[in-house]
């Protein structure tokens, strides 16, 4: 079964820059599938971020792609989120998701995400 | 910002059909897959792929397609169906992923 985990920080500070980590477990993140992750502001909707190949190839939500980093790093089995100079627009619960894992095209599995708040 | 469009609200009589559409971005070239998100949980996928539903997704989920317009139809509403609902496929460039404005369904 297939699980991840985010963690990070839970506040950053405005101009700062926000860094999450997802743990996959149950699966290589070495396999044929792109990890991505996800975005929700308090009341509003979902807002894909970006997704990773265990390449480090990597595809972004043009909106957000000039502050976003994604990598991977496969001897921990995990990938990465940096988005830098944020703003309070960008407090948000951050879900990291698997792409087509299990269920192909589409977000088959998410981790529980992770609440961050930007504020000084 | 999204280039999907979903009604925000939808309501439907415990029992009876509903329908949620979205519209837009590449829709006409790809499936949207669908997910359902109960407050406080992260989304859970209830279409994938052609129209496919996921082991324990109830058979009253159904998904289809005309032109550049997807749709989800609940058949047979149950209280527990009562949630916001996502599509998501590709824009239309077809380079990015994107997710729909979202529609909350309250089941009456």
């Amino acid at each position: 079964q297939v699980q991840l985990q985010e963690s990070g920080p839970l506040l950053v500070k405005p101009s700062g820059t926000l860094s999450l980590t997802c743990v996959v477990s149950g699966a290589s993140i070495r396999s044929s599938n792109w990890w991505s992750w996800v975005r929700q502001p308090p009341g509003k909707g979902l807002e894909w971020i970006g997704e990773v190949y265990h390449s480090g190839s990597t595809t972004y939500n043009p909106f957000l792609r000039s502050r976003v980093t994604l990598s991977v790093d496969t001897s921990k089995n995990q990938f990465s989120l940096k988005m830098n100079s944020v703003t309070a627009a960008d407090t948000a619960v951050y879900y990291c998701a698997s792409w087509g894992v299990e269920w192909e095209e589409s977000f088959d599995v998410w981790g529980r995400g992770t609440m961050v708040t930007v504020s000084s | 910002s999204s280039e999907l469009t979903q009604d925000p609200l939808v309501s439907v009589a415990l029992g009876q059909t509903v329908r949620i559409t979205c519209q837009g971005g590449g829709l006409g070239t790809y499936y949207a897959s669908w997910y359902q998100q109960k407050p406080g949980q992260a989304p859970v996928v209830v279409i994938y792929g052609k129209h496919n539903r996921p082991s324990g997704i109830p058979a009253r989920f159904a998904a289809s397609r005309s032109g550049n317009t997807a749709s989800l139809t609940i058949t047979g509403a149950q209280a527990e169906d009562e949630a916001d609902y996502y599509c998501n496929s590709r824009d239309s460039t077809g380079n990015h992923l994107v997710f729909g404005t979202g529609t909350k369904v309250t089941v009456l």
